[in-house]
């Protein structure tokens, strides 16, 4: 059974640093791309990235540019996002999701990792 | 950057057909993904490449694209479908994935 599955709950203090994991089970990690996805309270989706997990090439959004980092640890079938200068409106759930290339879509994901932000 | 619009919001009797729009600069030339999102889970794909189900997905839910407008219908709407539905599309020109701002289905 393919699963992903994400690090727990982070609360940060606006200017810092927040790093998520995302664990992939049940296939071969590098087949697939991993996508990072998060959502504001009450808000839609919103794209920041990928990561190929067979060579570590990455596609960044270009809001988060210079300020996210994906990378990944094929020995433990994990991908990891790391987000600094968190403000509040960095709140949000971050979610990973698979991606067979070049399907351009995402079949898998994981249930999310909130973020908080606050001083 | 290109620019998918839902409208926020659609609301559906029981037993009724849901028609979610998504439009976009000539959308129709673009791969349109669909995903099913309810309260406090993760989004998961309803729709891939403009009308294809994955597995597990009922007939009664299907897609088509064409020209500025790719659309979900759902047809004997019940009220498990009440759920937030974003389409997706990859922008190639800039290289990035695109999401609609999502339609809240609701269910009367």
């Amino acid at each position: 059974q393919v699963h992903l599955v994400q690090s727990g709950a982070e609360v940060k203090k606006p200017g810092a640093s927040v790093k998520v994991s995302c664990r992939a089970s049940g296939y071969t990690f590098t087949d697939y791309y991993i996508h990072w996805v998060r959502q504001a309270p009450g808000q839609g989706l919103e794209w920041l990235g990928w990561i190929n997990p067979n060579n570590g090439f990455t596609n960044y959004a270009q809001k988060f540019q210079g300020r996210v980092t994906l990378t990944r640890d094929t020995s433990i079938s994990t991908a990891y996002m790391e987000l600094r200068g968190l403000t509040s409106d960095d709140s949000a759930v971050f979610f990973c999701a698979r991606e067979l290339f070049p399907t351009n879509y995402m079949d898998v994901w994981a249930s999310g990792t909130t973020v908080t932000v606050s001083s | 950057s290109y620019v998918l619009t839902q409208p926020p919001s659609l609301s559906v009797a029981p037993g009724k057909t849901a028609s979610i729009t998504c439009g976009g600069n000539n959308v129709g030339s673009k791969s349109v993904h669909w995903y099913q999102q309810k309260p406090g889970q993760a989004p998961a794909l309803v729709i891939h490449s403009d009308r294809d189900r994955p597995s597990g997905i009922p007939e009664r839910v299907s897609a088509s694209n064409s020209e500025n407008t790719a659309t979900l219908t759902i047809s004997r709407v019940e009220a498990g479908d009440e759920a937030d539905y974003y389409c997706q599309v990859w922008d190639y020109s800039s290289d990035h994935l695109v999401f609609g701002g999502g339609t809240k289905l609701t269910v009367l």
